[in-house]
């Protein structure tokens, strides 16, 4: 596609259901992020792909947290036995080298909330 | 450690007037990119404006320039002329060119009418 395209938009869960959070980044982009944005927070990684490797998984809350990437392409983030202070948008990125840096180009995000 | 801080939580401008923007950063690393980024209530982050720190130059995007002062670590984003769909939350940013962004905790704008 012409972007980063994120499925759900919005995913409301009850405590303790697992949920699953999908990105299909730019083709092409090697590169892939995962960040979470909570109400009145910035952005915090979470995890880098380069490939369907995760060189940088540093920013995983915890071990409910996982993510996997297939084909170089689509991206998974899991989120098992949800809290409620999971309840965040997760934004997701791909990025291409221009000019020395790595350009991010965002999806709309997942707004997820856990009841 | 990188950090990036803005201290403005929410700003409110006057349509057509000029807003600005405040953000410092710290960083040990001497070649590096600090930029501005837009989220609108769509969520989707845009890029606003990028600064190359050996540039000496402030980078302007049609209403949108920088005021880079290196030796304060300081990066302001001015808007001119504001107009509506400049309401958004703003996210200043840096990286040193590999795959980690900090990113402030951002600046919410009004546009008043």
């Amino acid at each position: 596609g012409a972007g980063v395209s994120q499925s759900p938009s919005n995913k409301v869960t009850e405590k303790g259901k697992d949920v699953e959070l999908r990105c299909d980044p730019i083709s092409g982009h090697t590169a892939l992020y995962w960040y979470r944005q909570s109400l009145g927070q910035g952005l915090e990684f979470l995890i880098y792909f380069q490939g369907n490797s995760a060189p940088d998984k540093s920013g995983l809350p915890s071990d409910r947290f996982s993510a996997e990437r297939t084909g170089g392409s689509v991206s998974t983030l899991t989120i098992q036995r949800t809290q409620q202070e999971d309840s965040a948008v997760y934004l997701c990125a791909s990025s291409a080298r221009i000019r020395g840096y790595e350009k991010l180009f965002f999806g709309s995000g997942t707004q997820l909330s856990v009841l | 450690a990188q950090t990036v801080t803005q201290s403005q939580p929410e700003m409110s401008v006057q349509e057509a007037e000029t807003v600005t923007l405040s953000c410092t950063y710290d960083t040990s690393e001497s070649d590096y990119y600090l930029f501005w980024y837009k989220q609108p209530p769509s969520r989707q982050m845009i890029l606003v404006i990028r600064q190359e720190a050996y540039k000496q130059q402030n980078a302007t995007e049609n209403r949108f320039s920088v005021n880079f002062q290196k030796a304060a670590k300081s990066f302001s984003l001015k808007i001119s002329d504001s107009q509506l769909g400049d309401a958004a939350m703003y996210f200043c940013a840096s990286t040193s060119g590999t795959y980690k962004y900090i990113f402030g905790t951002g600046t919410r704008l009004k546009v008043l009418a």
